[in-house]
């Protein structure tokens, strides 16, 4: 059973491009958590998905973070107009349907913003 | 207030020996979940053990226990016969709500060194 699936796991982008983080929960997962870690910190929630729905969004910045789980396919987090502050590990995690206990992480995508 | 507090920054022990790191936590919700995560110098998160402020026993997981003190709420991870694998930051968390998916709440972590 194939763990919680990201990619890239390391993205560059340079000030003002886009980034598109992917996200493929466990099999049998339908809710999926982006958290993001800044250098020498603890995970901060981001934004909760079930399928097709944003269920909690309020770790989320109100501008140019965005994030999708749709019916088919991964979970994506897109961030328009990267600053360096944006610069980060991008962790996903989900949990399944029935028992929402435990997280389950991905490896991360780290993004560094030049 | 922090919703969940780790006090050490970092934390050394020999190999072979126990130790224990330390976590409280905050909430008012009478169900939550608290959880231990390691993260390797590699960067992964690794799920440990898990609690429920439910449960009657204190969790354990091989070599991984969790002494849990609800009056205190306090919630520390004990690593007995430690390893020099062992050697990472420590997160705990919380999830609030019994049963429902919910977002986990992390502390700032504890990195842990174990020498030889």
């Amino acid at each position: 059973n194939a763990g919680v699936m990201q990619n890239p796991r390391h993205l560059v982008r340079r000030r003002g491009q886009e980034a598109r983080l992917r996200c493929s929960p466990m099999k049998g997962h339908s809710h999926v958590y982006w958290y993001r870690q800044l250098p020498e910190e603890g995970l901060k929630f981001m934004v909760y998905l079930q399928k097709e729905n944003i269920i909690d969004e309020s770790g989320m910045p109100k501008e140019r973070f965005s994030a999708e789980f749709p019916k088919e396919g991964p979970s994506i987090l897109r961030i328009q107009q990267v600053v360096r502050g944006d610069s980060a590990a991008y962790f996903c995690a989900s949990s399944p349907a029935s028992r929402g206990e435990t997280q389950y992480f991905g490896p991360g995508t780290r993004l560094l913003v030049l | 207030a922090q919703k969940i507090t780790q006090t050490q920054p970092g934390m050394f022990v020999q190999e072979k020996e126990a130790v224990t790191l330390d976590c409280t936590y905050d909430t008012s919700d009478p169900s939550y979940g608290l959880f231990w995560y390691k993260q390797p110098s590699s960067g992964e998160m690794i799920f440990l053990i898990y609690q429920g402020s439910y449960d009657q026993q204190n969790a354990t997981e091989g070599r991984y226990s969790l002494n849990f003190q609800k009056a205190r709420k306090s919630a520390n991870l004990v690593i007995s016969a430690s390893q020099l694998g062992d050697s990472a930051m420590y997160f705990c968390a919380m999830r609030e709500g019994r049963g429902t998916a919910s977002k986990l709440t992390f502390g700032t972590g504890t990195r842990l060194q174990v020498t030889l």
